[in-house]
């Protein structure tokens, strides 16, 4: 099936060494989203690209990259993280076609990479 | 700027019984959707209902029916006969159908559904 696709679903780190997690789809859906969500909170929209364009939200720390190297795979990169970066991350495509918004779901996700800091 | 507001962070109600979740939402738009969006413990985001703002009809799905009130901007969501099975954290979610389609979500309802 069809689908989008997160790897690892638990993911542990250091304090303050680099971590890259991965997201892929089959959906051949031009955009794909990132988003933090800490426990019992909303999931916070990190980034988006449409295509190849990066578009970042206005309170996304530095510390945070991305990198889309074609339409499958995105990547989140977190250069040195700290233990508030301790987190749910997760991905999710949408199409821009509105006839397929309307009869479908607009955003598809990922079941998430559960980020451990220790 | 939009912003989504669930006042409810908890609630509980006995299987097989009605609860409704309330979402309030401020926007200038005219052209938008609202969804309501499960996540049960450790587990994806599931498109519960959706709404599109120029329907004054409110959506239904099965169990799950909203009440629309767009003059009020408010957007609630009823659960009909409670499973064991609805126990999640809820989103009530708005997107605004130009540029890129991104949500707004609310903070959340965690709701237990009690045997």
């Amino acid at each position: 099936d069809a689908m989008v696709i997160q790897n690892p679903r638990y993911q542990v780190t250091q304090f303050g060494k680099p971590v890259t997690l991965s997201c892929s789809q089959t959906l051949n859906h031009n955009v794909m989203y990132w988003y933090q969500q800490k426990s019992s909170q909303a999931p916070k929209l990190l980034f988006h690209y449409y295509d190849k364009d990066f578009n970042n939200e206005a309170d996304t720390p530095d510390n945070f990259q991305s990198r889309r190297p074609n339409t499958s795979f995105c990547f989140l990169d977190i250069r040195s993280p700290g233990l508030g970066d301790a987190a749910m991350y997760l991905c999710a495509t949408s199409t821009q076609d509105r006839a397929d918004i309307y009869s479908n779901q607009p955003q598809h996700f990922g079941d998430g990479t559960r980020l451990s800091i220790l | 700027a939009q912003t989504v507001t669930q006042s409810q962070p908890e609630m509980s109600v006995q299987e097989a019984e009605t609860v409704t979740l309330s979402c309030t939402y401020d926007t200038s738009e005219s052209n938008y959707y609202l969804f309501w969006y499960k996540q049960p413990p450790s587990r994806q985001m599931i498109l519960v209902i959706r709404q599109e703002a120029y329907k004054q009809q409110n959506a239904t799905e099965n169990r799950f029916s909203v009440n629309f009130q767009k003059a009020a901007k408010s957007f609630s969501l009823k659960i009909s006969d409670s499973q064991l099975g609805d126990t999640a954290m809820y989103f009530c979610a708005f997107m605004k159908l130009s540029g890129t389609y991104k949500y707004i979500f609310g903070t959340g309802t965690r709701l237990k559904v009690l045997a």
